[in-house]
Parts: structure tokens; C-alpha cells; sequence
């Protein structure tokens, strides 16, 4: 079975862009999940999607936001970019049952100049 | 709201040495906990997880994790070091199960030869 795919593995933004993020999860899974990974805050919770509709949200700015689609992948999508978006974005998929479960892929690295 | 603490940024061990990273975790009610470890430039991978069964888990690559209701704790061992355990390990909780996980800083643990 296939990982947790994530495009682009590596990204480089200007300031005031917009991105957006892709993130295929594992076949079979209904539930993806968006976490943000810098040195200085760590791995925070950004928001988790299940059968297209936004079930958890954390806390950041309205500049994040993300959808899901019919076929489970993902999109995740920050507007005007600061310097402070710079940051490792990881994915995560689980079945969505209350197994517990989540599946990270390998991120993509944002940079933002 | 729930939230875990994870005494020592830095470990390390000599190779055949026990490995012991330290969690400790608040939560307002009984918790999930997790402890994923994290190679360079890629994602988190699942050691184990405590979902209110056994107290005792056994996960991944040799690692187990007690839970002690009483201390609060969620404390990683693995009796033996090996070379290839050399990363960056994470420990998480979440509430009621959902997909919110909060994570810890992280400890990076270093194997000496």
C-alpha cells in the first residue's frame, strides 16, 4: 500500500505570495490532517479534514486554510505569505475511525524570502 | 487543553546503552498518547500508541512506554541502543481521540559508538 504522498517536496516563496500544498493520503483513508513543523514553535496542529468537510481546527490566522476533495487528497493553501510561514508542512492521513492512527508523509518544505 | 512535556532536547547514549526519554502530559480527561520518532527530511513514523488498554505498550524497533496515571507520565525505553536509533523523537497526546494531537518540543537522541 502506498504512503502519504506530499507535492511539492520543496518550495521557495516571496513574501505576499499565496501556495498551496498537496497532500495524497494512504489508500482508504478518510481523514487527513495539516501540521506545521518550525524550530522555534514546533509541530502545531493546523487543521484536519474527513469526507471533505473541516472537522478540527488550531489556531492560526484565516490566511490557512485547506480542503478536501471527494477522493480524499487534500489541499492546503496560506495567502499572503509571511516569513514566519517558513516551515516544514507535514500531512497526515488515518483511516478516520478512532483508530488513532495518523500517517505522515515526508512534508514540504516551504521557504519564504 | 491538553499538552505534553518533554524533559531533555538532548539525549545521548553510548550503542547497547538503555535508552529512556521522559513525557509527561496534562490532559482534563484520559488521554491517547503517541511517541513518533522523526529521520532528517522526513516525516514522523508511529513507535507506539496508548489508547486506555494495557498500560504497558510495546511498539516499533524494540521501544516500549508505561503509562502512569499517577505520574503523569508516558516515559519511551528501549533496553538496548543501536546506531540507527539516532533521531529526533516526539511525544504527542490527544483528547477524546480526535486528530488535534498536540505535540511535545522533541528530544534528539544521539548514539555514540
Amino acid at each position: 500500500k502506498a504512503g502519504v504522498t506530499q507535492t511539492p517536496r520543496y518550495l521557495i516563496k516571496t513574501r505576499g505570495q499565496q501556495v498551496t500544498l498537496s497532500c495524497s493520503p494512504i489508500s482508504g483513508h478518510r481523514s487527513v490532517s495539516w501540521y506545521q513543523q518550525t524550530p522555534g514553535q514546533g509541530l502545531q496542529f493546523l487543521f484536519e479534514y474527513f469526507s471533505e468537510t473541516q472537522r478540527n481546527k488550531g489556531n492560526f490566522p484565516g490566511r490557512f486554510s485547506g480542503r478536501q476533495f471527494s477522493n480524499s487528497r487534500s489541499e492546503m493553501n496560506v495567502s499572503t505569505l509571511e516569513l514566519g510561514d517558513s516551515a516544514l508542512y507535514l500531512c497526515a492521513s488515518s483511516a478516520g475511525t478512532r483508530d488513532y492512527e495518523q500517517y505522515f508523509g515526508p512534508g514540504t518544505r516551504l521557504t519564504v524570502t | 487543553a491538553q499538552s505534553v512535556t518533554q524533559l531533555g532536547s538532548h539525549v545521548s547514549v553510548s550503542e547497547g546503552a538503555l535508552v529512556l526519554l521522559r513525557c509527561n502530559y496534562s490532559s482534563s480527561v484520559p488521554p491517547y498518547l503517541f511517541w513518533y520518532v522523526q529521520y532528517p527530511n522526513q516525516g514522523l513514523q508511529l513507535l507506539l500508541k496508548y489508547t486506555s488498554a494495557a498500560t504497558l505498550v510495546k511498539g516499533i524497533n524494540g521501544f516500549e512506554a508505561e503509562f502512569k496515571k499517577s505520574e503523569t507520565s508516558f516515559h519511551l525505553t528501549k533496553p538496548s541502543a543501536h546506531m540507527s536509533d539516532a533521531a529526533e523523537y516526539f511525544c504527542a497526546v490527544s483528547e477524546r481521540g480526535n486528530n488535534d494531537m498536540r505535540f511535545g518540543a522533541g528530544t534528539r537522541l544521539t548514539v555514540k559508538p
